[in-house]
């Protein structure tokens, strides 16, 4: 069974803190993704990763930056947080133009 | 710029009433499409998907969606709904961006509220 895992289902931060939120594929794809999904907003994506030390922007980079250091794990990285990335963050991979897998949301409190 | 557009906010049916949720994008090269559905607290899920072949493609749950090209459009489709569906629907494209890697794009949902 595939899965996507991520490391935290709640966490709570303080402004100005640097938060890592990490996310693991068991399913060898080559492409991760990073979003957050915000009621009436939907899924916006915020970097995406196409290989190992490979990566690119999304429609939201700001205020994020991304790792991909080995091919199972992608790791978003909020170098300073701010009440306004208090979200739900959600990963996925993929083969590229295939279906995506989700992994099951991180809720991100800043406050 | 590329973007994926669902018309319904929020949809609101009785049971065994017939559903079509609108999903529009706008990129103009091939693209793979799908719907995901994100039931109460669970992960999003797969409904269907096109990537080619057959414009009307079936999906899990009764659920159909068409492809028409000349329109840019994916609606998806159940002749009649239960309380079951009750959940949030997701339009996505898979399409190349200008840098010529594959993009996975979400419409801003639609959620659906059956009631018995």
């Amino acid at each position: 069974d595939v899965k996507v895992t991520q490391s935290s289902r709640y966490l709570v931060k303080r402004t100005g803190e640097k938060v890592f939120l990490e996310c693991v594929q068991d399913m060898d794809h080559e492409n991760m993704f990073w979003y957050r999904q915000d009621p009436g907003l939907g899924l916006r994506l915020i970097y995406f990763s196409y290989d190992v030390k490979m990566k690119e922007k999304g429609d939201i980079p700001e205020g994020y930056s991304v790792s991909r250091e080995k091919k199972e794990r992608f790791s978003l990285i909020l170098e300073s947080a701010s009440t306004n990335q208090t979200s739900m963050y959600l990963c996925a991979s993929t083969e590229p133009g295939a279906e995506a897998f989700f992994g099951q949301g991180t809720r991100l409190t800043v406050v | 710029a590329q973007s994926v557009s669902q018309h319904n906010h929020h949809v609101i049916l009785s049971e065994a009433a017939s559903l079509e949720l609108g999903c529009n994008y706008s990129y103009g090269g091939t693209v793979n499409l799908f719907w995901y559905v994100q039931y109460p607290g669970q992960h999003l899920q797969l409904l269907l998907k096109y990537f080619s072949g057959d414009p009307l493609v079936k999906g899990i749950k009764g659920f159909e969606a068409e492809f028409i090209k000349s329109k840019f459009s994916f609606n998806l489709r159940k002749p009649s709904v239960q309380w079951s569906d009750t959940a949030e629907y997701f339009c996505a494209v898979s399409a190349f961006m200008d840098t010529g890697r594959r993009a996975l794009t979400f419409g801003s949902g639609t959620r659906l509220q059956v009631q018995p």
